[in-house]
């Protein structure tokens, strides 16, 4: 069964800083994989997906991943934080369905 | 494309009561997925269907709970009766097969939440 884990349900970073948001993966196969994010009291929206293509994927609002199959991981990451990055996010794995992971609380001090 | 539409945003119900949660996939996509998120459990898959017909419902918690889909159009998620720890929030999901083995994403919908008292 394909499973991701999501280090550090909160993170909190400066504005300006590194976001680096942690998500291992749990595959037999190569896998699919995805983060979403979250806002507040809204439905879950794709920032980016690996489909095998190429190992750094870039999404929206400034955010990328790279898959790393030595590592098994797929971290998030964006060089400067802004304010409207607070949110939770959740790396997911799958193909016809998804598994998420437990989801990390992004919070961003000004 | 106006994207996932779920009805209602908010439902406060009483437990025992049965409850009705209702989906609109996007237009032309052939899956269709329903999830629960709680504070304790996170997103949790309670079933997904494919050009309408139930793939795995393996994630539905007991026989309260039941889903259909009879048209690809359109999907309903019932409780009956509905308990307190039912309460959570529900969304709908809806995705197609991209071709050559590989997925979209799936497109979620704003949710429902569910409170039973």
């Amino acid at each position: 069964a394909q499973s991701v884990t999501q280090l550090g349900s909160h993170v909190s970073v400066s504005e300006g800083a590194l976001v680096l948001l942690r998500c291992n993966y749990s595959s037999s196969v190569p896998p699919y994989l995805f983060w979403y994010v979250q806002y507040p009291n809204q439905g879950l929206q794709l920032l980016l997906k690996y489909t095998s293509a190429a190992t750094l994927v870039k999404g929206i609002n400034g955010f990328e991943a790279e898959f790393k199959k030595s590592e098994t991981s797929f971290h998030l990451t964006k060089p400067s934080a802004h304010m409207s990055d607070a949110a939770e996010y959740f790396c997911a794995v799958g193909d016809e369905k998804l598994t998420f992971g437990t989801g990390t609380r992004l919070t961003i001090i000004p | 494309d106006a994207g996932v539409i779920q009805s209602p945003r908010h439902e406060v119900t009483e437990m025992g009561q049965e409850v009705t949660l209702r989906c609109k996939p996007i237009s032309g996509h052939d899956y269709l997925f329903w999830y629960r998120q709680t504070m304790m459990r996170g997103l949790e898959l309670l079933i997904y269907f494919n050009n309408n017909v139930p793939i795995d419902d393996s994630g539905m918690p007991e026989d309260r709970f039941s889903a259909k889909m009879p048209n690809a159009s359109f999907s309903t998620l019932k409780i009956q009766p509905s308990e307190p720890r039912d309460s959570a929030v529900y969304f709908c999901a809806s995705s197609f097969e991209g071709g050559q083995g590989w997925s979209t994403e799936a497109f979620f919908g704003q949710g429902t939440r569910l409170t039973v008292v």
